[in-house]
């Protein structure tokens, strides 16, 4: 079992332009939450996808929109970036209905 | 507004020392709590998870305590060593319709050989 997979590992961004992360989730999991973590902070909540839909969603502007697939991965998007956006973006997953969330390693994105 | 709260936000104690994390949250209405381990840059381990209903949960040298009515919970390690430094981040899941996790900022634990 892979555990939950993150790519690109670093990207080096401008501001102004667009990104796409990308994770997939642990085996038999169905669920997948994004997260973002600034240098020295927690993580915060920015949305869960489940069936291939936008379930909740964190205090994050329209900027950063996600995608699901039906093999259960996911992309996480950010447009017009900015030098605020720099941290790590980190994936979840879990079964539904499960308690437990599953991090990756997590993809690091500077902006500059 | 579920807040919350780690104390200390950076701690330093010499190998073999007993030692303990605090966490505390704002809205005692959660569904569980859990305890990561996060090295530098990278992702997130599952240490510990507690259930609302639960008051402790023990692996190995690590003992996590939850007291909901007090909105406390602490991360108990024992006979620390060098291989135990690491970013430790507590996290509840709230009551309610959701599955999110709200984090704290995390304790800076080294252990000193």
């Amino acid at each position: 079992d892979a555990g939950v997979t993150q790519s690109p590992t670093h990207l080096i961004k401008t501001r102004g332009q667009q990104v796409t992360l990308r994770c997939s989730p642990k085996s038999g999991h169905d669920t997948v939450s994004w997260y973002q973590q600034a240098l020295g902070q927690g993580p915060q909540f920015i949305f869960q996808y489940y069936e291939e839909e936008e379930r909740q969603r964190g205090n994050f502007p329209d900027r950063f929109s996600g995608h699901q697939f039906p093999n259960y991965s996911s992309e996480l998007n950010v447009n017009a970036l900015l030098l605020g956006d720099s941290a790590l973006y980190l994936c979840a997953s879990s079964a539904q209905g499960a308690w437990e969330q599953y991090f990756g390693p997590g993809t690091r994105l500077t902006v500059t | 507004k579920q807040e919350v709260t780690q104390i200390p936000a950076a701690l330093s104690v010499p190998e073999g020392e007993n030692l303990v994390l605090n966490c505390s949250f704002t809205d005692s209405a959660i569904y569980n709590l859990q305890w990561f381990r996060q090295d530098p840059g990278k992702g997130l381990t599952s240490l510990l998870l507690i259930q609302s209903s639960q008051r402790e949960q023990t692996s190995g040298r690590l003992n996590a305590s939850l007291d909901k009515s007090s909105g406390r919970s602490t991360l108990y390690i024992a006979a620390s060593q060098p291989g135990d430094s690491a970013t430790y981040l507590c996290a509840v899941r709230p009551g309610g319709a959701t599955n999110k996790l709200i984090f704290g900022t995390g304790t800076l634990l080294a252990v000193q050989p």
